[in-house]
């Protein structure tokens, strides 16, 4: 069964900390993403990666970096978090950027 | 998503049929998706059409896109309690940012 991993699917840190999350899939895919979730928002693009070591910035990526060292691992990097990064983190990979997408089951942060 | 809208809620009783709807404004999209989202859980694809088509159906689901309009709407016949979820519209572009863009979800109540 194909699938998207995140590591932690529940994560409390404290303002001003360096938080690492992880994705990994086993699907091969080329592209990987990370959303954003938010109530009455919907899902925001940060950033998204179409091959290794590349990357391309969404409409939210302030705050946030993001790594790609290996082909079935995205990790998105928040610098120091901030409450305003509250938030439900979903990752997704795709063998074409616009087209099937497969999620993993979401990672809920909370900055305090 | 600011270029996908959707309305946020929607509550119906089980054996009705359910119409969410979602409006989009780039007239280059190119497929457009329904995904859901069960609690707790990340996206799942439900469905999708491609621009050219004007209907598509599948089982008990029915999406009616008006072109003109930029209009999707996902039609559910006979809703069950399981049924309830956030159900997601997405786009896709053939030019610009190679990722999918969300709107901001409709949550779906089924009434007993």
């Amino acid at each position: 069964d194909v699938k998207v991993t995140q590591s932690s699917r529940y994560l409390v840190k404290r303002t001003g900390e360096k938080v690492f999350l992880e994705c990994v899939q086993d699907m091969d895919h080329e592209n990987m993403f990370w959303y954003r979730q938010d109530p009455g928002l919907g899902l925001r693009l940060i950033y998204f990666s179409y091959d290794v070591k590349m990357k391309e910035k969404g409409d939210i990526p302030e705050g946030y970096s993001v790594s790609r060292e290996k082909k079935e691992r995205f990790s998105l990097i928040l610098e120091s978090a901030s409450t305003n990064q509250t938030s439900m983190y979903l990752c997704a990979s795709s063998k074409q950027p616009n087209y099937g997408y497969t999620f993993g089951s979401g990672t809920r942060l909370t900055v305090v | 998503g600011e270029d996908v809208e959707q309305s946020l809620f929607l509550s119906v009783r089980e054996g009705d049929s359910s119409v969410i709807n979602c409006t989009y404004t780039d007239s280059s999209s190119t497929y457009l998706y329904w995904y859901k989202q069960e609690p707790g859980a990340g996206l799942q694809l439900l469905t999708y059409i491609f621009s050219n088509m004007d209907m598509k159906q599948d089982q008990r689901l029915t999406v009616l896109l008006n072109k003109k309009d930029k209009h999707l709407s996902l039609r559910i016949a006979d809703t069950q309690t399981g049924d309830s979820a956030i159900y997601f519209c997405a786009e896709s572009r053939d030019t610009g940012r190679r990722a999918l863009t969300f709107g901001s979800g409709t949550r779906l109540q089924v009434q007993p």
